[in-house]
């Protein structure tokens, strides 16, 4: 079974700070999705990446696969209070069929 | 809207009951998967299904749990004899493309599960 550790689990930053999510496996994904998901709802696509060295900005986010597509990172540049979610990278592969590997989160708070 | 559709958003259910999830993929999608998030936990993989076909049940357990994606109509999650360790929250996703390993998965809002 495939595996992504997700670190860290816990962030509290203040406003204007830059931090990154780190999304690693010893296994090989076919496609890497990011999410934020708000208390209370689904989580909302921000990004999927399938090409393994691919880096893909979404304004002040920017979002990395690795070479050998085992491990993939977001960054956020000067964060502000409304990036305050839950952070949630997913791996598919053929290996796993349809089925998104899911690492276990990351919560982030910006602070004021 | 033409996002992923998920109903009801809330249940309560007596242990014992039965809970009925209905979930309707975004328009063109023909790909449907579960997963369940319990307190504290991440998602987890429940059932990957096409229209009238199960491709992939492994994540669902053994007993009490069933999914369908009718030719018509939504996929339904069904849990019979409800018990407390199934409060959680439901999500259903859909993507539209035949490599379901690099295609992007929708989510829908959830439906969140409360068992008495």
């Amino acid at each position: 079974t495939q595996l992504l550790e997700q670190s860290p689990q816990f962030l509290s930053i203040q406003e204007g700070e830059n931090l990154t999510v780190y999304c690693n496996s010893s296994s090989v994904f076919s496609s890497l999705q990011w999410y934020r998901q708000e208390p209370g709802e689904g989580p909302v696509l921000l990004v999927t990446v399938v090409t393994g060295g691919e880096v893909k900005k979404l304004k002040r986010l920017t979002f990395q696969f690795g070479d050998a597509r085992k491990d993939s990172s977001l960054h956020i540049t000067a964060a502000q209070t409304g990036d305050t979610g839950l952070y949630l990278c997913a791996g598919g592969s053929k290996v796993q069929g349809g089925k998104l590997i899911f690492g276990q989160g990351t919560e982030l708070s910006v602070k004021p | 809207n033409a996002g992923v559709m998920q109903n009801p958003r809330h249940l309560v259910r007596r242990r014992g009951q039965e809970a009925r999830l209905r979930c309707s993929p975004m328009k063109g999608h023909s790909h449907v998967y579960w997963y369940r998030q319990l307190p504290e936990e991440g998602l987890k993989f429940m059932v990957y299904l096409q229209k009238e076909n199960i491709i992939d049940e492994s994540g669902m357990p053994k007993e009490r749990f069933s999914a369908e994606f009718p030719k018509e109509g939504p996929s339904i999650l069904r849990i019979q004899q409800v018990v407390r360790g199934d409060s959680a929250a439901y999500f259903c996703a859909s993507s539209g493309t035949s490599d379901p390993s690099t295609d992007t998965q929708y989510f829908g809002p959830g439906t969140r599960l409360t068992v008495l």
